[in-house]
């Protein structure tokens, strides 16, 4: 899995778009990024995944770079209850058994 | 219904016993697998298996072994419990598909096992 460095710590006002960044600068061309968060005391949840296109679902957007060397992960209108850690990981998504890599993350904490 | 389940949710226990934590997932998946996060907050995953193979992740100690009963089940045995193993345990299940732009590989996690050895 190619390495992902993401900032350690950000904060977002309430109702405010959250953007979090995420490079992957040696990622291959079957490698996939994926986002999952963890909330306090909870496991870790999906939120988006995705190649070469952006994406879009109920929970967020992901804006990928044309050059696939980076990512955003955007909430649009950030709630007290998206504080949580946001990991971003890239991996082949071949259907084999892999279990996922986790980093460090990016702490988001989202001020009232 | 929770998609995946995991017991206990605490347990707590002396060094040297042998535990059981259950894991259970009701969404028809085919792999299972368990990750292990330290107190400095790091999520690793331990194992991942489904009904061909069993993927160890090669710094876990042999005292760790999962025991799948059926595809619905991750059964994950600790023998000769130590301090170190103090941790929050949790299970996960995905779903492999074959080709197309379907999502590969989402991971649906447990709300985790919180073990503490004294």
């Amino acid at each position: 899995d190619a390495k992902t460095t993401q900032p350690t710590s950000m904060d977002c006002a309430e109702g405010r778009a959250a953007n979090l960044p995420c490079n992957h600068s040696t990622i291959s061309g079957n490698e996939y990024v994926y986002w999952y968060r963890q909330i306090h005391s909870q496991g870790p949840q999906y939120i988006i995944h995705g190649l070469k296109n952006n994406e879009t679902n109920e929970m967020a957007s992901l804006i990928i770079t044309e050059d696939r060397k980076s990512s955003t992960l955007i909430l649009p209108h950030a709630t007290l209850r998206d504080t949580a850690v946001y990991y971003c990981i890239a991996m082949y998504s071949g259907g084999g058994a892999d279990g996922l890599t986790f980093g460090k993350g990016t702490h988001l904490i989202i001020q009232p | 219904d929770t998609a995946v389940s995991q017991t206990p949710k605490y347990l707590v226990t002396q060094m040297g016993n042998d535990k059981s934590i259950k894991c259970e997932q009701n969404l028809g998946h085919d792999t299972m697998y368990w990750y292990k996060q330290d107190s400095k907050k790091f999520l690793k995953i331990m194992f991942s298996y489904n009904n061909k193979e069993l993927i160890i992740n090669e710094t876990v100690p042999n005292r760790f072994s999962p025991k799948s009963p059926d595809k619905a089940h991750l059964n994950l045995h600790i023998n000769s419990l130590e301090l170190g193993d103090s941790a929050v345990y949790f299970c996960a299940s995905s779903h492999r598909l074959a080709g197309g732009r379907l999502a590969k590989n989402i991971q649906y996690f447990g709300a985790g096992t919180r073990l503490s050895v004294l």
